[in-house]
């Protein structure tokens, strides 16, 4: 069964430093996402993306943050300046037409 | 804004009876539902969805009954097995007309199967 996959599955970093997390959408959907989920709290929307470009971003996507479908099959979500407060489970997901299909996730620690 | 609630944080059910599971929304733009389980240290899984044109979808011990009048859907579990302990999310997405692609997450309820 197709999936979606993301790498790493756990990223230590420095407050300060740019981290890239990767997903490999399932190969014949159209909308990319990205959510996170900040330990304890709700599954949060970060960003869609249809057609090579950004349709959607919510208020915590600021300019720290950037996607990228660089070769037609990788989506990447850079944090340019990780924060104290960016440690989360970051999700990919992707679909075609109704649900939404997840990864794994990223975890994401900013020490 | 929350607009998608599920005001029950956790349940505890013995296995075999029915776990019901509920989910509030606010924006009478959403019309499409979908619930997600969510193991630990794992990926929501899509379970069930529902169109705002039916008012029950029912997938094996899954269904899914949907009250727009009151804004309120909920998922039944029966009969409610422990491998079926994790955290349940509700979610739902404006008209596909309205422009938006943006999936909104209820908080989560933890479901506990007692064996």
């Amino acid at each position: 069964e197709p999936e979606v996959t993301q790498t790493p599955s756990h990223q230590v970093t420095q407050m300060g430093q740019e981290v890239i997390l990767r997903c490999v959408p399932i190969s014949n959907h159209l909308y990319f996402y990205w959510y996170r989920q900040i330990l304890g709290q709700k599954v949060e929307f970060l960003v869609s993306f249809y057609n090579n470009e950004i349709s959607e971003k919510s208020e915590i996507f600021d300019d720290q943050f950037s996607v990228e479908r660089p070769d037609g099959s990788n989506f990447t979500l850079k944090i340019r300046s990780t924060k104290l407060e960016d440690s989360a489970m970051y999700f990919c997901a992707s679909k075609k037409s109704g649900e939404l299909f997840f990864g794994e996730g990223s975890r994401l620690t900013v020490l | 804004d929350q607009q998608v609630k599920q005001n029950s944080p956790s349940l505890s059910v013995q296995e075999g009876r029915i776990s019901i599971l509920n989910c509030d929304y606010t924006n009478s733009m959403f019309d499409y539902f979908l619930w997600y389980k969510k193991y630990p240290a794992e990926g929501p899984t899509f379970l069930i969805s529902i169109s705002s044109i039916k008012d029950k979808n029912e997938d094996g011990r899954f269904t899914v009954f949907l009250n727009k009048s009151a804004k309120h859907l909920s998922l039944h579990i029966v009969p409610s097995q422990p491998g079926d302990s994790a955290v349940y999310f509700c979610a739902a997405i404006p008209s596909l007309f309205s422009g938006t692609y943006k999936y909104i997450f209820g908080t989560g309820t933890r479901l506990k199967v007692l064996a």
